[in-house]
């Protein structure tokens, strides 16, 4: 079946560091490809999204291309903040927008000044 | 913004006792909800989807008779743990959309613990 797979956290960068999240995906026909973020004490935001291939998706300075090729939708930013420590989702809406999201397993960024 | 309202966000209950949780859309329509759960360093876990009016579709593997869910307005849902054991011990999540094509919007969670 359709499934999400996230590299292993937490993330320890120091201010301004570059951040990667890898994420790669396994599904049939064209999934469409989320990012959310959960911050302490909070539930799930919307981060950004991307709905076919090629497509760049960003928001908040993060970023992240939905490569078919690849199966792969990572998630980058060029200068991480300490308020950008949460807990990041990589997920994904099989083909035919039924509307159920398959998580991945969530990765912890932690930011120290 | 959108704002989902789950309720509560914490319970801790004796075992054998029904939980019920609630999920409201506070400022839209909710046409689908749907409920997640959540293991420790686990991802998210979708249990089973609810259109207002209709009986919920549930995952493979989640037990129907177990987790009982009403979606009887367009701004409510609610799940109902029912004769809760330990292993029910979980978090709970929420989430709400409105139109097919608009995105999911997701409540604070719920922290069941079972005694």
């Amino acid at each position: 079946g359709d499934s999400v797979t996230q590299m292993e956290g937490p993330v320890t960068l120091s201010e301004e560091a570059c951040l990667t999240i890898n994420c790669t995906y396994t599904a049939t026909g064209y999934p469409s490809l989320f990012w959310y973020v959960q911050y302490p004490g909070e539930g799930l935001q919307l981060l950004l999204k991307a709905t076919k291939a090629d497509d760049k998706g960003s928001n908040k300075g993060f970023e992240a291309t939905y490569r078919k090729e690849t199966t792969s939708f990572h998630l980058e930013k060029g200068s991480v903040q300490v308020s950008d420590s949460a807990v990041y989702f990589c997920a994904l809406n099989p083909s035919g927008n039924t509307g159920k999201l398959i998580f991945g397993q969530g990765t912890t960024l932690q930011v120290k000044p | 913004g959108a704002v989902v309202s789950q309720h509560p966000s914490r319970v801790i209950c004796k075992s054998g006792t029904s939980v019920k949780i609630e999920c409201r859309s506070l400022d839209f329509q909710a046409t689908t909800m749907f409920w997640y759960r959540q293991f420790p360093k686990k991802s998210l876990m979708l249990m089973a989807t609810s259109n207002e009016g209709s009986k919920a579709t549930y995952e493979q593997g989640v037990e129907k008779d177990k987790f009982l869910i009403n979606h009887a307005s367009l701004t409510l849902s609610t799940l109902t743990v029912t004769s809760a054991h330990p292993e029910d011990s979980s978090f709970y999540i929420c989430s709400a959309r409105g139109a097919a094509d608009q995105p999911q919007h997701f409540g604070d969670g719920t922290r069941l613990s079972i005694l």
